[in-house]
């Protein structure tokens, strides 16, 4: 089974600071690897995805991610973070090939501060 | 991406009733998944719908209390049934254009029984 641990539950940083919200995944099969932002009171946004090739994938709105396969992570970056910024962003992972369900990791809030 | 509308937006229910939920896609996509969003908490599959079978449900979700309907390829429900306190949530709806590319949401349903 694979499952996903999202390691801050809060992230508080202020407005033009780099910021990284770190992932774990734990999987015995290939996997492919998502992060979905979630604005309040909205449905989830997809930011960026790893599904092979390149290690580091560039998504929406500046954000990147890095997929470190010997170190089970995905953590998503950002240089330099807006206000708008604010919200909560979700890990999750599935497995490889076809349609399969997403295993979210429990999420981080992002608090920009100005 | 498919544009993904759920109606109602939100809803505020009494026990011991039941509610549907619509999803419509402006598109045709093979599968669709309903998640379910408690107050605080990531996203948990409750399962997924194959247009022409039967849900398949994940464990914990049951047909008894979660009926879903795939009538065609653009359009799903779910009804919550026999509602009490603890079934106020955000209920999702996801698709998936095509096989090994990422779920896309609704903007939810926000669910909440007195």
């Amino acid at each position: 089974a694979q499952s996903v641990t999202q390691l801050d539950s809060q992230v508080p940083v202020f407005e033009e600071a780099p910021v990284e919200l770190r992932c774990n995944y734990s999987s015995s099969v290939s996997v492919y690897l998502f992060w979905y932002v979630q604005y309040p009171n909205q449905g989830l946004q997809l930011l960026l995805k790893y599904l092979s090739g390149s290690t580091l994938v560039k998504g929406i709105n500046g954000f990147e991610a890095e997929f470190n396969k010997s170190q089970t992570s995905f953590h998503l970056r950002k240089p330099s973070v807006h206000i708008s910024d604010t919200a909560e962003y979700f890990c999750a992972v599935s497995i490889s090939g076809g349609y399969n369900k997403l295993i979210f990791g429990a999420g981080t809030r992002l608090a920009v501060h100005p | 991406s498919a544009v993904i509308s759920q109606k109602p937006s939100r809803d505020i229910c009494q026990r011991g009733t039941s509610l549907t939920i619509q999803c419509q896609v402006d598109s045709q996509v093979t599968m669709m998944f309903w998640y379910r969003q408690q107050p605080g908490q990531s996203l948990t599959l409750i399962a997924t719908a194959n247009q022409g079978s039967e849900a398949t449900y994940e464990s914990g979700f049951v047909i008894d209390k979660f009926p879903i309907s795939r009538p065609n390829l653009t359009f799903s429900t779910l009804t919550v049934s026999n509602m009490s306190p603890e079934d106020s949530s955000i209920y999702l709806c996801s698709v998936a254009d095509s096989p090994n590319q990422p779920q896309h949401f609704g903007d939810g349903t926000r669910l909440s029984i007195l």
